[in-house]
C-alpha cells in the first residue's frame, strides 16, 4: 500500500509566479490535510478537505492561497503570486473516514527566489 | 482551544542512556495525543498515539509515552538511545469531536542529539 505521495519534492519559483503542489492520499483515505512548516518551527494546519468539499480552512491565509480535492485526481494546494515569505515545507496528510490519525507525505519544499 | 508545549527545544543524550522528551497539552475536550518524528529533509513518521485507551502507550522503535491527565502531560521516553534516534520530535494534539481526525496542533519540536 503506497503511502501519501507529494510532488514535486522541491519547487523553485520566482516572486510573482504561481506554485502548484500536489498530494495523492493513501489508498482508501478520503480526507486530506495541508500543513506548512516554516524554518525552525512546527507544522501549522492550513486546510482540511474531503472529496469536492473544503471542511475547515481556518489556517489558510486569506489571499493568494487555495486548495481543492476534486472527485478524480490529487489534491492541489495553489499559491498565486508567491512571495519570499511563502518559502517553506508544505506537508500533506491523509486519513480514512473515521480515523483519528493522519499519515504524512514527504513534503514539498518551496523556495521563492 | 487546543495547544501543545514542548518544554525543551534541544535534548542531548549519550548513546545507550535514557531519553525523556517532555510535552504538556491543553484541550477543551478529551484529546487524542501523538508523537511524530522527523528526520532531516524527510516527512513525519507516527511514533505512537493515545486515544483514551491505556494511559501507557507503546510505539515503534522502543519508544513509549504516558498520558497523565492530572498533569496534562504526555512525555515521550525510551530506555536506551540509539544513534539513529537523532531527529526532531513533535508532540501533537487533536480534538476529534465526531470520532474522526481533525486538524492537528503541533508543538514547536524537540531536537534530539545522540552522542557516541
Amino acid at each position: 500500500n503506497a503511502g501519501v505521495m507529494q510532488n514535486p519534492r522541491h519547487l523553485v519559483r520566482r516572486r510573482g509566479q504561481e506554485a502548484r503542489l500536489r498530494c495523492s492520499p493513501m489508498k482508501g483515505h478520503s480526507h486530506v490535510y495541508w500543513y506548512r512548516q516554516l524554518p525552525e518551527e512546527g507544522l501549522k494546519f492550513m486546510v482540511y478537505l474531503q472529496k469536492e468539499n473544503i471542511i475547515d480552512e481556518s489556517g489558510m491565509p486569506k489571499e493568494r492561497f487555495s486548495a481543492e480535492f476534486p472527485k478524480e485526481g490529487p489534491s492541489i494546494l495553489r499559491i498565486q503570486q508567491v512571495v519570499r515569505g511563502d518559502s517553506a515545507a508544505y506537508f500533506c496528510a491523509s486519513s480514512p473516514l473515521g480515523g483519528s490519525e493522519q499519515y504524512f507525505g514527504p513534503g514539498t519544499r518551496l523556495t521563492v527566489t | 482551544a487546543q495547544s501543545v508545549t514542548q518544554l525543551d527545544s534541544h535534548v542531548s543524550v549519550s548513546e545507550g542512556t535514557p531519553v525523556l522528551l517532555r510535552c504538556n497539552y491543553s484541550s477543551s475536550y478529551s484529546p487524542s495525543l501523538f508523537w511524530y518524528v522527523q528526520h532531516p529533509n524527510k516527512g513525519l513518521q507516527l511514533l505512537l498515539k493515545y486515544t483514551s485507551a491505556a494511559t501507557l502507550v507503546k510505539g515503534i522503535n522502543g519508544f513509549e509515552a504516558e498520558f497523565k491527565k492530572s498533569e496534562t502531560s504526555f512525555h515521550l521516553t525510551k530506555p536506551s538511545a540509539h544513534m539513529s534516534d537523532a531527529a526532531e520530535y513533535f508532540c501533537v494534539v487533536s480534538e476529534p469531536r465526531d470520532g474522526s481526525a481533525r486538524q492537528l496542533t503541533f508543538g514547536s519540536g524537540t531536537q534530539l542529539t545522540v552522542l557516541p
